[in-house]
């Protein structure tokens, strides 16, 4: 069965340094891959979309990249805020479905 | 800046009851996305509609659940006969395009049910 898998539960990463946060899929074809920012009993919040043909993507601090023969994302939030502590969401599209991962939670320490 | 918006915000409800979670999707938005999310786990997606007809559903949206647009701007989720295992956090999204082909979904503040 299809499954997506983000690499920890919970990331503890220190004020200014680089977040880098894992999402690995199998038995899944996507042909996105989006990630989202959910805050404690919000929705979630786009942030990046990737294509199946494209190997990197850019936004202000955040970069994704998507390797679609590892069958993995990596998402990196570069000069890290504490206000970026949330959980962050990977989720794949294909047809009109989008199937998410359980999420990491990032705390930035101050 | 446009929003989704659901109400209600909370509903407490008996098992074997019947629930309506209502929504609001932007209003340019064609595409509409149920979702739900029992507590500590993951989003789970439960059914898209398009044109006024689902146009796909998980496993978990099995025959006590049902979606309709009854006019131009609410678009609803039913649960017909409420078990403890439905209680979860209840998210409705929108989109200009299907959410397959990339477009961005905008998700609502949810509904958090809970089935006593």
């Amino acid at each position: 069965s299809q499954k997506i898998e983000q690499n920890s539960e919970a990331l503890n990463i220190q004020e200014g340094k680089t977040a880098t946060l894992t999402c690995n899929y199998t038995n899944y074809s996507p042909a996105y891959l989006q990630w989202y920012r959910q805050d404690p009993g919000r929705g979630p919040v786009f942030l990046l979309l990737i294509r199946e043909n494209e190997k990197e993507k850019r936004k202000e601090r955040l970069k994704v990249t998507f390797d679609t023969t590892l069958k993995q994302s990596l998402f990196h939030i570069t000069a890290s805020q504490p206000a970026d502590s949330a959980t962050y969401l990977c989720a794949l599209a294909r047809d009109d479905k989008i199937i998410f991962g359980k999420g990491t939670r990032l705390h930035i320490l101050p | 800046e446009p929003e989704v918006t659901q109400t209600p915000s909370h509903q407490v409800t008996q098992m074997g009851q019947e629930v309506i979670l209502r929504c609001v999707p932007i209003s340019n938005h064609l595409y509409f996305y149920w979702y739900r999310q029992i507590l500590g786990q993951k989003v789970e997606f439960l059914v898209s509609f398009y044109n006024n007809e689902i146009s796909e559903k998980s496993e978990i949206f099995d025959d006590q659940f049902s979606v309709e647009r009854p006019d131009g701007s609410n678009f609803t989720l039913k649960i017909r006969s409420t078990k403890l295992e439905d209680s979860a956090m209840y998210f409705c999204a929108s989109s200009v395009l299907a959410g397959g082909l990339g477009e961005t979904q905008y998700f609502g503040p949810g509904t958090r049910l809970l089935v006593l």
